[in-house]
């Protein structure tokens, strides 16, 4: 089945940008999907279709998609944005929703 | 207000069953995919099951398929997940999700979960 990898933990100062990758196969031919999950909280999508922020999201999120790699962008990062971003994808071959194993973004 | 509410999860015995329901609100609930994610203690998230619109179409992750059975009552707005055969690494938190895309009937586009409820805890 189609396996999503991602970097365990990234840690970020306050007003830096912190960067979450998200590795699969040819990514770029799929639509990538972003959550974050505070802890104690269920998730939230905050970028869906690789690029596109629901309303409410912070213009601060932004996400990218190209060969084997899609990026969450966090810019200006602030002490709520601490928490575990999961990218997830629908894999037509095996007929499943795939989720990454996640990124747990630590606020300095 | 759009909303998904969980309820009947708790402790279940090796080898028993239970049932998840999910109460959904705030949105034409026929037109959208629903299915149910799980995250083990500490770990990340797992698709288990959708289901379309209609009901007629079902999809499950292969650690609980022949176990797990996804349904739905559009008259009440509801998602049933019945688990059988229920295993220790079935514990969970049990997320009810939504589907973003607008895709009734028997329509199945998968697309991101836009709308998630609180969880549901499950102890096997």
């Amino acid at each position: 089945s189609y396996v999503l990898t991602q970097t365990p933990s990234v840690s970020v100062a306050p007003g830096e940008t912190a960067t979450v990758t998200c590795g699969g196969d040819n990514i770029g031919s799929k639509s990538v999907h972003w959550y974050q999950q505070r802890p104690g909280q269920a998730p939230v999508l905050v970028i869906f279709y690789d690029r596109d922020r629901p309303s409410g999201i912070p213009e601060r999120f932004t996400g990218s998609n190209s060969g084997d790699t899609a990026t969450l962008t966090i810019s200006r990062v602030e002490a709520g944005d601490e928490a575990d971003y999961y990218c997830q994808v629908w894999d037509d071959v095996s007929d499943h929703y795939v989720f990454g194993a996640g990124t747990k973004v630590t606020v300095l | 207000e759009v909303l998904l509410v969980e309820s009947g999860g708790g402790l279940g015995q090796p080898g028993g069953s239970l049932r998840l329901s999910c109460a959904a609100s705030g949105y034409t609930f026929i037109n959208y995919v629903m299915g149910w994610v799980r995250q083990a203690p500490g770990r990340g998230l797992e698709w288990v099951s959708s289901i379309t619109g209609s009901g007629t179409d079902t999809h499950y992750a292969e650690s609980v398929k022949g176990r797990f059975t996804i349904s739905r009552d559009n008259s009440k707005n509801t998602v049933i997940l019945q688990m059988s055969s229920l295993r220790t690494e079935d514990s969970a938190v049990y997320y009810c999700v939504k589907d973003s895309g607008y895709c009734g009937g028997d329509c199945y586009l998968p697309d991101a979960f836009d709308l998630w409820g609180r969880g549901t805890m499950v102890s096997v």
